[in-house]
């Protein structure tokens, strides 16, 4: 079945920082795929999607392309903030039923240091 | 303000209690779902309803059931049949389940057992 495997965490790094957090796909067919971040005691955000091969997601300076030849999803960020601690999770849509559903990584635990 | 509720934010069941979850939307989305997080790990999908008085097993439904008399309501029951009932329960909708739509998720119900 389809899969979405993470870059284990936690992820520390320092205020100002350059961020990756890999993420790559198992899938047949082309999913959409979407990166989503979750704050302490919350529920889940989408912070961006890409629905096609060498689509670019972005937003609030995170980056993440659709690259089909390596399965891959990775976020990036150039400069992170205090703000940017959470948990991020990687995931892809899969079709079940004629209906959608989504599959998750395990989440990656990111925590900035000032 | 569009959006999903949840209630309550935290909830505790005793043995052998059925205990029922709330989700409401308003964003006219025909689409919900709820979801359980366990701590480390991804999101895993219980119950999903692409439109009023139809819904589909996820990939852990059992020990759950839910219900969608109205489009805007989507409420899980957490059975006794549930042995390992301690989670952190998500709701989601999405406009249709046809693939590649954003799921919107409300903040959650952490659920315990005394």
């Amino acid at each position: 079945g389809n899969s979405v495997t993470q870059m284990e965490g936690p992820v520390t790094l320092s205020e100002e920082a350059f961020l990756t957090i890999n993420c790559t796909y198992t899938a047949t067919g082309y999913p959409s795929l979407f990166w989503y971040v979750q704050y302490p005691g919350e529920g889940l955000q989408l912070l961006l999607k890409a629905t096609k091969a060498d689509d670019k997601g972005s937003n609030k300076g995170f980056e993440a392309t659709y690259r089909k030849e390596t399965t891959s999803f990775h976020l990036e960020k150039g400069s992170v903030q205090v703000s940017d601690s959470a948990v991020y999770f990687c995931a892809l849509s899969d079709r079940i039923q004629g209906a959608q559903k989504l599959v998750f990584g395990q989440g990656t635990r990111l925590t900035i240091n000032p | 303000d569009g959006g999903i509720t949840q209630s309550p934010k935290y909830l505790f069941r005793k043995e052998g209690q059925n205990v029922t979850l709330s989700c409401e939307q308003n964003l006219n989305h025909d689409a919900m779902y709820w979801y359980r997080q366990d701590p480390g790990q991804g999101l895993r999908l219980i119950y999903y309803s692409q439109i009023v008085n139809d819904f589909q097993k996820g990939d852990i439904a059992e020990g759950y059931s839910v219900s969608r008399e109205k489009k805007e309501s989507f409420p899980l029951t957490v059975t006794s049949a549930q042995k390992n009932p301690t989670a952190f329960y998500l709701c989601a909708s999405s406009i249709a389940a046809r693939g590649g739509e954003t799921q919107y998720f409300g903040p959650g119900t952490r659920l315990l057992v005394l």
